[in-house]
């Protein structure tokens, strides 16, 4: 069985860029939900996404946006891009009743 | 959600059991422990959970004190490829998706 999927795994963006993240949640998982992790940090929470609803949001400015589309995937992005948002950006879905996450390999985001 | 307190690091023989602990003297009636690991450069993976009784499952055992103020998270026979950072983190069941990890315990494992 495929687990989260995420796109791209690596890129490198120049400050005041834009940047779309992808993010494929297990087959049957309703739920997608969106972590930024820098180096040496744990992850911390951005976005949650339930049947194309946000239906929570972590302390990220207001460049910081996403959706969720009909087949359950989700899209984050990033507008004006700053040198602190290079970080790893994870996805994961959930699907069950017992609350547990599902991660992606995560994309890496290097903005010079 | 309750913060938790854990050690920056561990280390642990090959072959031997480790035991992780975790501190969340503020932990709320209805929130769980879980306990997630992230090996190097990869996403995060869940271990297991726990409300009040004991858990054990094909990864690890979790046991949680009767106050529930402290767990321990117990991989019996740690590998190498047990070497990761461990998360403890308490949540309730509303809002499960929205995990606040702090920095975790860096396990590692020595042949």
């Amino acid at each position: 069985d495929a687990g989260v999927t995420q796109s791209p795994t690596h890129l490198i963006k120049t400050r005041g860029q834009h940047v779309t993240l992808r993010c494929s949640p297990i087959s049957g998982h309703k739920s997608v939900s969106w972590y930024q992790q820098v180096l040496g940090q744990g992850p911390q929470f951005i976005f949650q996404y339930y049947e194309k609803e946000e239906r929570g949001r972590g302390n990220f400015p207001d460049r910081f946006s996403a959706r969720q589309f009909p087949n359950y995937s989700s899209e984050l992005n990033v507008n004006a891009l700053l040198l602190g948002d290079s970080a790893l950006y994870l996805c994961a879905s959930s699907g069950g009743l017992t609350g547990e996450l599902f991660f992606g390999e995560g994309s890496r985001l290097t903005v010079l | 959600d309750a913060k938790t307190t854990q050690p920056t690091s561990m280390d642990c023989a090959e072959g031997r059991a480790a035991n992780l602990p975790c501190n969340h003297s503020t932990i709320s009636g209805n929130e769980y422990v879980y306990w997630y690991r992230q090996i190097h450069s990869q996403g995060p993976q869940y271990i297991i959970h726990g409300l009040k009784n004991n858990e054990t499952n094909e990864m690890a055992s979790l046991i949680i004190t009767e106050d529930r103020k402290s767990s321990t998270l117990i991989l019996p026979h740690a590998t190498l490829r047990d070497t990761a950072v461990y998360y403890c983190i308490v949540s309730s069941g509303g809002s499960n998706y929205k995990l606040t990890f702090g920095k975790g315990t860096l396990l590692t494992v020595n042949p």
